[in-house]
């Protein structure tokens, strides 16, 4: 079975500090991991996705995350928070061999940055 | 371009009510998927179409919840006799699943029910 872990239920970082949402998962297979955000009475809104190759992946508004597959991890990083950054972020996996098309998604991380 | 809709954005119903909750995926987008957040269970899949195969209901909580998608397209998820525990946002998520499993899904904004 796949699962996802964000072990840290709530984040808050200083206005232009970095910002690391941590994130682990277990697979049998080889993972497709995904970064989501949720803003308010908004729907999922996606940020970037490991699929192979380069361990780190850059994606929109400045993210970035790394794929650790010796430490199972995917933590999504930006260098500097910007108050707008305050969301909930959702890291999620896809075993496409075991599970198919269905993602699994970590219990969420509210992100509070500080002006 | 337009991306995934959902109505109504909110719902409230009486316990024992049959609901239907309405999904208009991205033109295009093959795969379409049915997910609920509650507070209690987080984020959770529910069902998903893929083009004409059979549909993955392996998500479905109970016998009281059934989806269909009509002409590959809009998509319905009927909840018969709510239960309070049913209250959650249900959100639909549609994607250009070529195969593999490396699409990325696109969500819509949800549809928040509340059973009372």
């Amino acid at each position: 079975a796949q699962s996802v872990a964000q072990p840290e239920d709530q984040v808050n970082v200083a206005e232009g500090n970095p910002l690391t949402v941590k994130c682990t998962y277990s697979v049998s297979g080889n993972p497709y991991l995904f970064w989501y955000v949720q803003y308010p009475n908004r729907g999922l809104q996606f940020l970037l996705k490991y699929i192979t190759g380069d361990n780190l992946v850059k994606g929109s508004y400045g993210f970035e995350a790394e794929f650790n597959k010796s430490q199972t991890s995917f933590h999504l990083k930006k260098p500097s928070a910007l108050v707008s950054d305050s969301a909930l972020y959702f890291c999620a996996v896809r075993d496409f061999v075991a599970a198919g098309n269905k993602l699994t998604f970590g219990g969420g991380t509210r992100v509070l940055v500080k002006p | 371009g337009a991306g995934v809709s959902q109505s109504p954005s909110n719902k409230v119903t009486e316990k024992g009510k049959d609901v239907e909750l309405r999904c208009d995926p991205i033109s295009g987008h093959t795969a379409l998927y049915w997910y609920r957040q509650s507070l209690g269970q987080g984020l959770e899949f529910l069902i998903y179409f893929q083009g004409n195969s059979a549909p993955d209901k392996s998500g479905l909580p109970s016998d009281r919840f059934s989806a269909e998608r009509t002409g590959g397209s809009v998509s319905t998820l009927t909840i018969q006799r709510t239960q309070q525990e049913d209250s959650a946002v249900y959100l639909c998520a549609s994607s250009l699943a070529f195969g593999g499993g490396t699409d990325t899904q696109y969500f819509g904004p949800g549809t928040r029910l509340t059973v009372l």
